[in-house]
């Protein structure tokens, strides 16, 4: 399975944008970009996923790269409750989700 | 709140119990999963199961036995367990398998499990 690279911890101020970067060199062409949150004591919430075209919903926005070996998520207005461990993962068919150590949001007030 | 309910939130047991975790999910999903999550590390895939069999075993010690009895249930039967296996137990959802890479997994807030 392909790897992703993500920053170990990230701080933002309450009310700013929050781009959270990954990298993901060794992505196939079948592979599709997924990210996960945990919250404290949660267990995993599913935010977005894409395959080649930026993505937007409710949560967020995912901007991938045109050569698909890096991606970033966004979270336009960063709140209190979105501190969380974020994770990147790249999924195939397999059934497997491979969780990566992920980024730590820490949001300021 | 969670789409995916696993009971109980917590557990103690001694290495020499039996126990079972039990995961229900309500929304159709045909795929069903088991993850093990040490403390400040991330969740690890123990079990996939797909239309109610056994997919994927990810080589987990047979004090571990996972139960699909329906679409909708998922057991974790535990026995003769180790201190080492004190961890968050988390179940997961997804649509199907076949269609994984496109589908998301709802998971629950897991059980946490301490072995005596």
């Amino acid at each position: 399975d392909a790897k992703t690279t993500q920053p170990n911890s990230m701080e933002s101020n309450e009310e700013e944008p929050v781009h959270l970067p990954c990298n993901h060199s060794t992505i196939s062409g079948t592979d599709y970009i997924h990210w996960y949150r945990q919250l404290p004591s949660q267990g995993p919430e599913y935010v977005i996923h894409g395959l080649t075209s930026n993505v937007n919903n409710r949560m967020a926005s995912l901007a991938i790269a045109e050569d698909r070996k890096s991606s970033t998520l966004i979270l336009h207005r960063a709140t209190l409750r979105d501190a969380a461990v974020y994770y990147c993962i790249l999924t195939r068919n397999t059934g497997k989700l491979i969780f990566g150590q992920g980024t730590t949001l820490q949001v300021k007030p | 709140d969670t789409e995916v309910t696993q009971t109980p939130k917590h557990l103690v047991m001694g290495m020499t119990n039996k126990k079972s975790l039990k995961c229900e999910q309500h929304m159709g999903h045909r795929a069903m999963y088991w993850y093990k999550q040490k403390a400040k590390k991330p969740p690890e895939l123990m079990f996939v199961y797909s239309y109610e069999k056994l997919s994927i075993n990810e080589s987990v010690p047979s004090r571990f036995s996972p139960e699909c009895p329906n679409s909708s249930l998922l057991n974790l039967h535990l026995h003769a367990l180790q201190p080492e296996d004190s961890a968050l137990y988390l179940c997961a959802s997804s649509q199907e398998v076949h269609t994984f890479s496109n589908q998301p997994q709802h998971f629950g807030d897991g059980t946490r499990l301490s072995i005596l």
